[in-house]
């Protein structure tokens, strides 16, 4: 059954910094991997989606890779704003070749101006 | 514009009683999915379907049940059996793609007192 990690937990930093979150799996023969965030009460919204077949995505001061073959993945964001302040989840498809997405717990983060 | 409808937003029942959360999809996406939220735990997968008529249990099933009537509806009713039915739950949809992304529904906070 395909486990999905994500760390740090939480993440506290001053605005400017840059980022990276942390998510690894245990089953590398996935079709993609999507990266979401998620506001207090809110639903998730869609940030990337890699393909197996990428290495990376990008998309404004987001950038996620994806190395299969080690079963991670990282979310780097650049120069974060109070804005960014969210959670953050990973999701890739249950083993099996399933299309059922599994979600690992989620990075809490905060940015303080 | 195309999305995901949840309905209602809050919604308060008394111990016992069921009740049914509405999830409509007006993007062609064949699968749908139910998910729960508690803090802390990540998002658990209820329930899910790939094609009307047909609907399968995910990790937590017990205590709900689903219909898939038709290709935009996806109602999920908690049931009396359902021992801590208290969550935030989410609706998601996508199309049967490796390269689909998934989009979600704002969500339905349920409180059962």
């Amino acid at each position: 059954k395909q486990e999905v990690t994500q760390i740090p937990a939480a993440l506290s930093v001053p605005e400017g910094e840059n980022l990276v979150l942390n998510c690894s799996f245990t089953d590398s023969a996935i079709y993609n991997l999507q990266w979401f965030r998620q506001d207090p009460g809110k639903g998730l919204t869609s940030l990337l989606l890699i393909q197996s077949s990428q290495r990376e995505q990008t998309s404004g001061r987001l950038n996620a890779s994806l190395d299969k073959s080690s079963g991670r993945s990282t979310l780097y964001i650049a120069a974060s704003q109070p804005g960014d302040s969210a959670t953050y989840l990973c999701a890739v498809p249950t083993s099996g070749g399933s299309y059922i997405p599994t979600f690992g717990r989620g990075t809490s983060l905060i940015v303080h101006p | 514009d195309g999305g995901i409808t949840q309905s209602p937003k809050y919604l308060f029942r008394k111990e016992g009683q069921n009740v049914t959360l509405s999830c409509e999809q007006n993007l062609n996406h064949d699968a749908m999915y139910w998910y729960r939220q508690d803090p802390g735990q990540g998002l658990r997968l209820i329930y899910y379907s790939q094609i009307v008529n047909d609907f399968q249990k995910g990790d937590i099933a017990e205590g709900y049940s689903v219909s898939r009537e038709k290709k935009e509806s996806f109602p999920l009713t908690v049931t009396s059996a359902q021992k801590n039915p208290t969550a935030f739950y989410l609706c998601a949809s996508s199309m049967l793609q490796g390269n689909s992304p998934l989009h979600f529904g704002n969500g339905t906070r349920l409180t059962v007192t």
